[in-house]
């Protein structure tokens, strides 16, 4: 059974660019939900995907964005990006859709942003 | 408003010891799910446990033990003869039964000297 895994590990860009992460779910999984994790803060919920629509949002801008293909990958996309994006950037993948409740998440390693 | 408090930032003990991981969770549901994650360096969440609102019954698992507390709306977390390899920043976190959201406290960390 594969993990859920993201790329890349780690990622520099300056102000104003336009970034994409990329999740792969564990097998299995539908669901894929991201977090931003901000150094010595605990994650927050950008957003969740089921079959290929967002299931949830948390409290973030429209410059964060996301896909998921048929395959239940992700991408999140962050455009215009501030300073203050930099962060671990978490995707977790589940069963199903809906809350953590009633579905385990399993995460994966993490992007680690750095916006200069 | 959901709201998850973990008072203490960094905790060290030496091997052995025991430690308890304190968590405050504030919440106007009456059904919700609480959850401790582990995070280690490399940075990926390791799922602990997961308890809902209905059930108070304390959890032990090997060293790992939770005591859920509704009446004071807490959730701890102890380690029993804590290891070197128990270090990592322990996260407790909360989510509402209908929503996709889940709230997680600021972290524990846990640095166990040999």
């Amino acid at each position: 059974e594969t993990g859920v895994t993201q790329s890349p590990t780690h990622l520099i860009k300056t102000r104003g660019q336009q970034v994409t992460l990329r999740c792969s779910s564990q097998s299995g999984h539908n669901t894929v939900s991201w977090y931003q994790q901000a150094l010595g803060q605990g994650p927050q919920f950008i957003f969740q995907y089921y079959r290929e629509e967002e299931n949830g949002r948390g409290n973030f801008p429209p410059r964060f964005s996301g896909l998921q293909f048929p395959n239940y990958s992700s991408e999140l996309n962050v455009n215009a990006l501030e300073l203050d994006d930099s962060a671990l950037y978490l995707c977790a993948s589940s069963l199903r859709a809906g809350g953590p409740g009633r579905n385990e998440q399993f995460f994966g390693p993490g992007t680690r942003l750095t916006v200069l | 408003a959901q709201k998850v408090t973990q008072a203490q930032t960094e905790i060290s003990v030496v091997e052995k010891e025991d430690v308890t991981l304190d968590c405050v969770y504030e919440t106007r549901d009456t059904t919700y799910y609480l959850f401790w994650y582990k995070q280690p360096p490399s940075g990926e969440l390791v799922f602990l446990i997961r308890r809902n609102s209905f059930d108070e019954q304390n959890e032990i698992s090997g060293r790992y033990s939770w005591n859920f507390q509704k009446s004071t709306s807490s959730f701890n977390f102890t380690i029993t003869a804590s290891q070197v390899v128990d270090s990592a920043v322990y996260f407790c976190a909360l989510s509402p039964n209908n929503n996709n959201d889940m709230r997680f406290g600021a972290g524990t960390r846990l640095t166990v000297k040999p």
